[in-house]
């Protein structure tokens, strides 16, 4: 147990639909990264955010947005969903704006059909 | 941009020993992970190699190479419970940090 919480654990939902992803990292780590892991394309980094600034985005689509809260969980919101946003989305956090370890919770499964 | 390359698949015999390797090209690199990840679960942290040379943890060791672009993940005493991916990932410089992941390299340890 790496001490990161994310829900749910599974979602499953129609295109053109629009989730809400939650992530709480460990007790005292002040940065959370979102990554999406599909079986073609492996993993993914998405954004980052350290105390509640964003600070880092990698392959984030426009309809994909985030947002770390004043008790620092965060929230990944995707949008107009389509099939291929079907992958295990997975939230990591760490205690500096920079890391040398990113601990990684669960994962949601997102299934859109 | 960062471009990771490692095996896509690999096979060792479990007491063996097996070095995974990795090679990257990267503008700004900073450093180099090597995560654990079983299927349908989250990559666990392994390594972090930010300066040349060979690292060691248990049966676990990471070895960088900055001026080649390689790194490779030595694993001793192979148990079965090490077949799970292993995924290489470079860090950049310069303040915020992204990471990059390569694909994995998936372990299969037999008896």
């Amino acid at each position: 147990d790496s001490g990161v919480t994310q829900t749910p654990k599974h979602l499953i939902t129609a295109t053109g639909q629009r989730v809400t992803l939650r992530c709480s990292p460990r007790s005292g780590d002040l940065s959370v990264y979102w990554y999406q892991q599909s079986l073609d394309q492996g993993l993914q980094f998405l954004i980052q955010y350290y105390n509640g600034e964003e600070r880092a985005k990698g392959n984030i689509l426009e309809r994909f947005s985030a947002q770390q809260f004043p008790d620092l969980h965060s929230e990944l919101n995707l949008s107009s969903l389509e099939l291929g946003d079907s992958a295990l989305y997975f939230c990591a956090s760490s205690v500096g704006e920079v890391s040398y370890e990113q601990y990684f919770g669960p994962g949601t499964r997102l299934t859109v059909t | 941009g960062q471009n990771i390359d490692q095996p896509t698949e690999m096979t060792a015999t479990e007491g063996a020993i097996v070095q995974i390797n990795c090679t990257y090209q990267t503008s700004g690199f900073n450093g180099l992970f090597w995560y654990q990840q079983h299927a349908g679960e989250a990559p666990t942290f392994l390594s972090y190699n930010v300066l040349d040379g060979l690292e060691e943890k248990g049966r676990f060791s990471s070895f960088l190479s900055r001026s080649k672009g390689y790194s490779y993940l030595l694993l001793k005493e192979l148990q079965m419970k090490d077949s799970a991916s292993y995924l290489c990932a470079a860090s950049n410089s310069g303040g915020y940090q992204k990471v990059t992941f390569g694909t994995g390299t998936k372990l299969q340890v037999i008896p």
